[in-house]
């Protein structure tokens, strides 16, 4: 069975970073890319970037070039995405994806 | 960035009803490689989003034979040939054939 685990919710503050996961199993890790998308609060889907695990090359959207790093550890089949200088705007849950199975998302919260 | 248009934004229907989406994208999806890479997604409330079509016609696996895909180049749609009480939600198309990766704004289908 496919599965990607997240990592649980956060409630970071403003100006901060945070770091989510998403653990692969059911299938080779390395055979395709990880996809992260963001979604706020009773709003849609937006595309972050993806990383092929196989050598970490990436690509993100523009306006998330900023502000998201993606990795992939090969040896414990995690994809990571990293979030730097948080804002109210971040606020939203994230998605992984290899477009045919999703993590369950992660709520992050920036607040004071 | 390739814009996808979906409509309508909200669908009302009774059990057993058929229903179409419909996404038109700003550009064409063909890939040079030969492949059009445009999916459909359904987000149940509370849920992560499920893939249900992908390469445009292609029915992902365990999901019912309810759900259809058609269409080709900048129009394309989903029909659902009658709609039951499990299918409600919210509706995107997603093209990935063009990076930055971009997602229509959703169609809500809800019951009458």
């Amino acid at each position: 069975e496919v599965l990607l685990q997240q990592s649980g919710a956060e409630l970071v503050r403003p100006g901060s970073s945070v770091k989510i996961s998403c653990k692969a199993s059911g299938y080779t890790f390395t055979d395709y890319y990880m996809h992260w998308v963001k979604q706020r609060p009773e709003q849609g889907l937006v595309w972050i970037g993806r990383i092929n695990p196989a050598n970490g090359n990436t690509v993100y959207a523009e306006k998330f070039k900023s502000k998201a790093t993606l990795t992939a550890d090969k040896s414990s089949n995690t994809a990571y995405m990293q979030l730097s200088s948080l804002t109210s705007e971040d606020t939203a849950t994230y998605f992984c994806t290899n477009w045919e199975y999703w993590g369950q998302g992660v709520m992050v919260t920036v607040s004071s | 960035d390739v814009v996808l248009t979906q409509t309508p934004p909200t669908l009302s229907a009774t059990i057993g009803q058929s229903v179409s989406i419909s996404c038109r994208s700003s550009q064409s999806l063909l890939h040079s490689n030969g492949n059009t890479y445009l999916n459909w997604l359904l987000q149940r409330p509370g849920q992560p989003p499920q893939l249900l079509i992908y390469l445009v016609s292609r029915l992902e696996s365990g999901v019912p034979n309810r759900f259809s895909g058609s269409g080709s180049g900048t129009d394309f749609t989903l029909k659902i040939s009658g709609v039951e009480a499990e299918d409600l939600g919210v509706y995107y198309c997603v093209q990935s054939t063009h990076a930055p990766y971009t997602f229509g704004a959703g169609t809500k289908l809800e019951l009458k």
